[in-house]
């Protein structure tokens, strides 16, 4: 069983839905959750980062985090055409005070949001 | 700024071939990664160096070599090469696990 299961998609929503993206993972330790989102033939880029459980907001997106069900999400309302990638889950482990972190990463889930 | 910056953008490799993907940052990060994206897969680590001067296998390592030259540069060598070895191949760095990773655009490598 992989640390981190991200369902593949594809997704395929309308321009204006509300899109969700789910990751569970199995590793209590995880303290640091990530979204990342990928473009077509690009880098992953950070999107959204959160820090132990709860909510976190920034413009369209929401991140969403429930330790107690090791289970992540990724909201984005009023979805665009220019939100079409694949969106990446990463977290890493509560590692003190060193100042690196390996990250392990969900398979992505591909969204396409048409016109 | 550049960010990360990884070279060749392509690839192609005859098995049993040998060949160096180069990566540098400049924006003074610690922590340096190498990882493979397969479809299906995700993105897996192969190697990373948290400092100048130390490396460490990640989760696929064999097969690759790694140098971490200085505080800039962190290279992945395949020392001959397999088929299974094709794949896309990302760089990345980090200063606090806390901001995250900059990638770079990534490697495309096939081995025929």
């Amino acid at each position: 069983q992989k640390e981190v299961e991200q369902d593949p998609g594809p997704l395929s929503v309308p321009e204006g839905a509300i899109v969700s993206l789910n990751c569970t993972y199995s590793n209590s330790a995880f303290q640091y959750f990530m979204w990342y989102r990928q473009y077509s033939r690009k880098g992953p880029e950070l999107l959204m980062y959160t820090y132990s459980s709860g909510n976190k907001e920034d413009g369209r997106f929401t991140a969403q985090v429930d330790k107690s069900s090791k289970y992540i999400s990724l909201f984005i309302r009023d979805s665009q055409p220019s939100d079409s990638a694949t969106y990446l889950c990463a977290m890493s482990p509560n590692a003190g005070g060193t100042s690196y972190g390996k990250l392990t990463f969900g398979q992505g889930t591909i969204l396409t949001v048409h016109p | 700024n550049a960010g990360v910056t990884q070279t060749p953008k392509f690839q192609v490799l005859k098995t049993g071939q040998s060949m160096t993907l180069q990566c540098a940052q400049d924006m003074n990060h610690n922590s340096m990664y190498w990882y493979r994206q397969d479809p299906g897969m995700g993105l897996r680590l192969i190697y990373y160096s948290a400092s100048e001067g130390t490396t460490d296998k990640g989760e696929v390592p064999n097969g690759y070599n790694v140098s971490r030259l200085n505080k800039r540069e962190f290279s992945l060598r395949l020392e001959s090469a397999a088929p299974s070895q094709t794949s896309v191949y990302f760089c990345a760095s980090s200063q606090d696990r806390d901001r995250g990773y900059t990638f770079g655009s990534g490697t495309r490598l096939t081995v025929v």
